[in-house]
């Protein structure tokens, strides 16, 4: 079955600092989610991806889509201290209308 | 406009007991449902999903079960609660672009 590992798991940064978050999936992808999670709260959608290449940004944070690495990037510049959370991709099954989600990144900025 | 509402926000269960949340969708038609497990700062673990009425895939086996009454109402029971139950319980649909989720349901079982 398909599995998305996220790296790194835990992620702290000075606010101002850019980062990268890493979505690799174990099968081919047919698209891809980002989601961003306060915890103990749900899901906010930041964007979608669905062709190899693509790329899509909101506001400071850039996503993009590399199908033969079977892998996205999720790149915040400038940091702040409210990008801090979870951030979390998901990946639908092209067979099977399965969603799947990765292990998530824990994202703490400090000013 | 396309909303998905899920209830309760919090429960309190004891271990033994029953459960019952309910997810339904307002908006769209025949969608793609799926109950989500969250444990604290993690990713979401697929319990069961649902591509039409009655039809339901479950990924875990667990003492959890999934039921589809109607077509945009999506119901996680289980007869008997365990300590390991405990955890964020989220509910979502999806579309082509986008897949939309309830606010969630936290459940501790004491």
């Amino acid at each position: 079955s398909q599995e998305l590992e996220q790296s790194p798991q835990s992620l702290i940064v000075q606010e101002g600092k850019n980062l990268t978050i890493n979505c690799t999936s174990s099968k081919t992808l047919y698209g891809l989610y980002w989601y961003k999670q306060k915890y103990g709260e749900g899901l906010i959608f930041l964007m979608m991806l669905q062709k190899g290449g693509e790329e899509k940004s909101h506001e400071k944070i850039t996503a993009k889509l590399d199908e033969k690495k079977q892998q996205s990037s999720l790149h915040i510049t400038a940091s702040q201290p409210s990008h801090a959370g979870i951030y979390l991709c998901g990946a639908p099954n092209y067979n099977t209308d399965k969603l799947i989600f990765g292990t998530g990144t824990r994202l703490q900025v400090f000013p | 406009s396309q909303t998905i509402h899920q209830w309760p926000a919090t429960l309190v269960q004891p271990v033994g007991s029953p459960l019952s949340l309910e997810c339904t969708v307002e908006g769209t038609s025949n969608p793609n449902l799926y109950w989500y497990r969250q444990a604290a700062g993690r990713g979401l673990q697929l319990l069961f999903y649902s591509v039409g009425i009655g039809q339901i895939s479950s990924e875990v086996p667990q003492n959890l079960s999934a039921s589809r009454p109607q077509d945009r109402q999506f119901i996680l029971s289980s007869k008997k609660l365990l300590l390991s139950d405990s955890g964020f319980y989220l509910c979502a649909w999806r579309t082509n672009t986008e897949a939309f989720f309830g606010q969630g349901t936290r459940l501790t079982v004491v």
